[in-house]
């Protein structure tokens, strides 16, 4: 079974400071590895997603991710906050579940607040 | 066209009326999908169709039927609905791509009031 953990529910920082959500994920095979976003109202919009190769992955907005095997961490960076990341993120989790199909596992989200 | 699109974005119904969710997508996708989110908690899955046929029911009461008409199109009809069912519902499709790499594209939702 696939799980993604996301730690700690809400995030606070500054305009202008280091961006950092946590996200940690149990795989039994390879995982394919997606951060969305949803702002208020709204959809998810992919940021970005880590399936093979670089494990540095560059995203919308600024944002981007590293995939640690060794510490199955796929955390979420983005060096300087601006207020409109103010937003729910999610980690998510994917496999494939035959015919065609995927099924995408969330984990719970972290509210990004940031102050002025 | 890389949108999905979901009409209507509020529905207000009581518990005995019938009432319809509309998604549709033009970018060939062949997976599509229904997500019912409540406040503060992420998306879960409901249901799957792949190639127009339901490929997945996450044991879903059956007072939501979903359909798939076409390629294009997917439905979610509401029936009987009870409180707790208000949330929002969200609507998705994917490429077919090997492995887990596809990306899932959401609509905006449509927010469903029962009252």
């Amino acid at each position: 079974a696939q799980s993604v953990t996301q730690l700690g529910s809400h995030v606070s920082v500054s305009e202008g400071a280091l961006v950092l959500l946590r996200c940690n994920y149990s795989s039994s095979v390879p995982p394919y590895l997606f951060w969305y976003v949803q702002y208020p109202n709204q959809g998810l919009q992919l940021l970005l997603k880590y399936t093979t190769g670089a494990t540095l992955v560059k995203g919308i907005n600024g944002f981007e991710a590293e995939f640690k095997k060794s510490e199955t961490s796929f955390h979420l960076t983005k060096p300087s906050a601006h207020m409109s990341d103010a937003a729910e993120y999610f980690c998510a989790v994917s496999r494939f579940s035959g015919a065609g199909s995927y099924q995408l596992t969330f984990g719970k989200g972290t509210k990004l607040s940031v102050i002025p | 066209d890389t949108e999905v699109t979901q009409t209507p974005k509020h529905l207000v119904m009581g518990m005995t009326n019938k009432k319809s969710l509309k998604c549709e997508q033009h970018m060939g996708h062949r997976a599509m999908y229904w997500y019912k989110q409540k406040a503060k908690k992420p998306p879960e899955l409901m249901f799957v169709y792949s190639y127009e046929k339901l490929s997945i029911n996450e044991s879903v009461p059956s007072r939501f039927s979903p359909e798939c008409p076409n390629s294009s199109l997917l439905n979610l009809h509401l029936h009987a609905l009870q409180p707790e069912d208000s949330a929002l519902y969200l609507c998705a499709s994917s490429p077919r791509l090997a492995g887990g790499e596809a990306e899932l594209f959401f609509g905006e939702g449509s927010r469903l009031t029962v009252l």
